[in-house]
C-alpha cells in the first residue's frame, strides 16, 4: 500500500500550457504539503493545507493554485507554464501541523515536470 | 529566518568507511531536527529525528545528536555500505510544521 502517491510520475509539456499534479495520502493525516526540488536538489516548501484549509502559502507565483477537495487529497494546478517551472514536485503529509514528537512528514515519490 | 546549512559537495568513500555529514542550523526557539534520505529516483524517507536538545536519533546504523550549544545535528555511520549511496538532507521544522532543508549531500560508497 502506497502511503503518499502522486500522479503522474513524469510530465513533459510545452511552455504556456496548463497542467495538474495529483496527490493522495491514505495515512489518515490532516495536513498535506507541496515542495519543489530544483535542478540542484534544493527543496523548498510551497504550500500546506490542514483539513482542506490553506495554512502555508510561500512566495509562489499566482500561476500555482493548490486545491484540496478533501483532507486525503491535495492537487497542484499550474497555469501558463514557464521554463523555470521545470523541477521535481513532492507532495507530503503529516498527522497535523503542530510540531509534536510524532509529527514527521511522509513524502510521495515525486513528479518530474519538464517544460519545453 | 530559520535555516539549515550542510557541508558543501559530494562525499565519496569506500565501503566500511566512517561517514560524517555536518549540519548546523539557525532557529528562533527550539526546532525539531531531521535527517531525510533520497535514494535515486525516489522520494524522501525520514531517516531519523530529534525533538529536543541532547536527544540522539538513530536508525539503520546512522546516528545524530541534537546539540543546542553548537546548533548542530551531524549525521554519522560507523561502517557504510554500497546501499547507503543516496542524497542526505538535514532539515528542521518551524512555524506551522514547515520543513527547511539543507542543500543535501550526495554520498557515493565505492565497493
Amino acid at each position: 500500500d502506497t502511503a503518499v502517491s502522486q500522479t503522474p510520475k513524469y510530465l513533459v509539456t510545452q511552455m504556456g500550457n496548463d497542467k495538474s499534479i495529483k496527490c493522495e495520502q491514505n495515512l489518515g493525516h490532516d495536513t498535506m504539503y507541496w515542495y519543489k526540488q530544483d535542478s540542484k536538489k534544493f527543496l523548498k516548501i510551497m504550500f500546506s493545507y490542514n483539513n482542506k484549509e490553506l495554512i502555508i502559502n510561500e512566495t509562489v507565483p499566482n500561476r500555482f493554485s493548490p486545491k484540496s477537495p478533501d483532507k486525503a487529497h491535495l492537487n497542484l494546478h499550474i497555469n501558463s507554464l514557464e521554463l523555470g517551472d521545470s523541477a521535481v514536485y513532492f507532495c507530503a503529509s503529516s498527522q497535523d501541523w503542530g510540531r509534536g514528537i510524532g509529527n514527521e512528514q511522509f513524502f510521495g515519490p515525486g513528479t518530474r515536470l519538464t517544460v519545453l | 529566518g530559520d535555516s539549515v546549512t550542510q557541508m558543501e559537495g559530494p562525499v565519496t568513500l569506500s565501503e566500511e568507511a566512517f561517514l560524517t555529514i555536518n549540519c548546523t542550523y539557525t532557529a528562533t526557539g527550539y526546532p525539531s531536527l531531521f535527517w531525510y534520505v533520497q535514494y535515486p529516483g525516489e522520494g524522501l524517507q525520514l531517516l531519523l529525528k530529534a525533538t529536543k536538545a541532547d536527544d540522539k536519533g538513530s536508525n539503520k546504523g546512522f546516528e545524530a545528536t541534537y546539540r543546542k550549544e553548537t546548533t548542530s545535528f551531524h549525521l554519522e555511520k560507523g561502517s557504510v555500505q554500497v546501499s547507503d549511496s543516496a542524497v542526505y538532507f538535514c532539515a528542521l521544522s518551524y512555524g506551522n510544521n514547515r520543513l527547511a532543508f539543507g542543500k543535501g549531500n550526495q554520498v557515493v560508497v565505492i565497493p
